[in-house]
């Protein structure tokens, strides 16, 4: 069964910190990891990931997958407030198309 | 402008009444997907349809039923069947059923409550 475990699943921080959440999977034919952004309402798409090693970046946010040892990480530098909220870690694998999410970090930075 | 609609954005029931929570979708989107968001859950997936008049249950099917009639509308209907239906409902869409050069995009969400 496909299963992605994201770590930690809360994370208090203060403006200016830099942070770093992780996704572990495990998955029987990976297609991609998907990170999600969610403050209130819908999901926003952040990064999608396919090959190991390349990073993804878009502004503060980068990040990064690594196929051999089954895991992603999410970076943000210069925290601000505007970066609280949940950020979801999703899989496309395993011959099913559907994608398998974890349970999300919730991220809260405070002024 | 193109997108995801899913109405009502606030239901609230009463127990052992069922509710339907509507979809729609204009991206031309072949696959369409419900997603359930509980605290501290993630989310899960209750049922997808990769194409019109066809759907499979997801992982947390029971209680829920779906229809895929057209492609741009995929309505979920909560019975009373489902013992917790309180929670956050997400509908979502992508191009195409393999997801292998696509993402998913998500509707705004349904609040229902039971009461």
């Amino acid at each position: 069964e496909d299963k992605v475990v994201q770590s930690p699943l809360s994370l208090v921080v203060h403006e200016g910190d830099t942070v770093t959440l992780n996704c572990s999977y495990e998955v029987t034919n990976f297609r991609s990891l998907l990170w999600y952004k969610q403050e209130k309402k819908a999901p926003t798409f952040l990064f999608m990931l396919t090959s190991s090693g390349i990073e993804k970046k878009s502004g503060r946010l980068s990040s990064i997958l690594d196929k051999k040892e089954l895991f992603s990480i999410l970076n943000i530098t210069a925290t601000q407030t505007g970066d609280s909220a949940i950020y979801l870690c999703a899989l496309s694998g395993g011959g099913s198309e559907k994608l398998v999410f974890g349970k999300g970090t919730k991220l809260t930075v405070n002024p | 402008d193109g997108g995801i609609t899913q109405s009502p954005k606030y239901l609230f029931r009463k127990e052992g009444q069922n509710v339907t929570l509507s979809c729609e979708q204009n991206l031309n989107h072949d696959a369409m997907y419900w997603y359930r968001q509980d605290p501290g859950q993630g989310l899960r997936l209750i049922y997808y349809s990769q194409i019109v008049n066809d759907f499979q249950k997801g992982d947390i099917a029971e209680g829920y039923s779906v229809s895929r009639e057209k492609k741009e509308s995929f309505p979920l209907t909560v019975t009373s069947a489902q013992k917790n239906p309180t929670a956050f409902y997400l509908c979502a869409s992508s191009k195409d059923r393999a997801l292998s050069g696509n993402t998913i995009y998500f509707g705004e969400g349904s609040w229902l409550t039971v009461v």
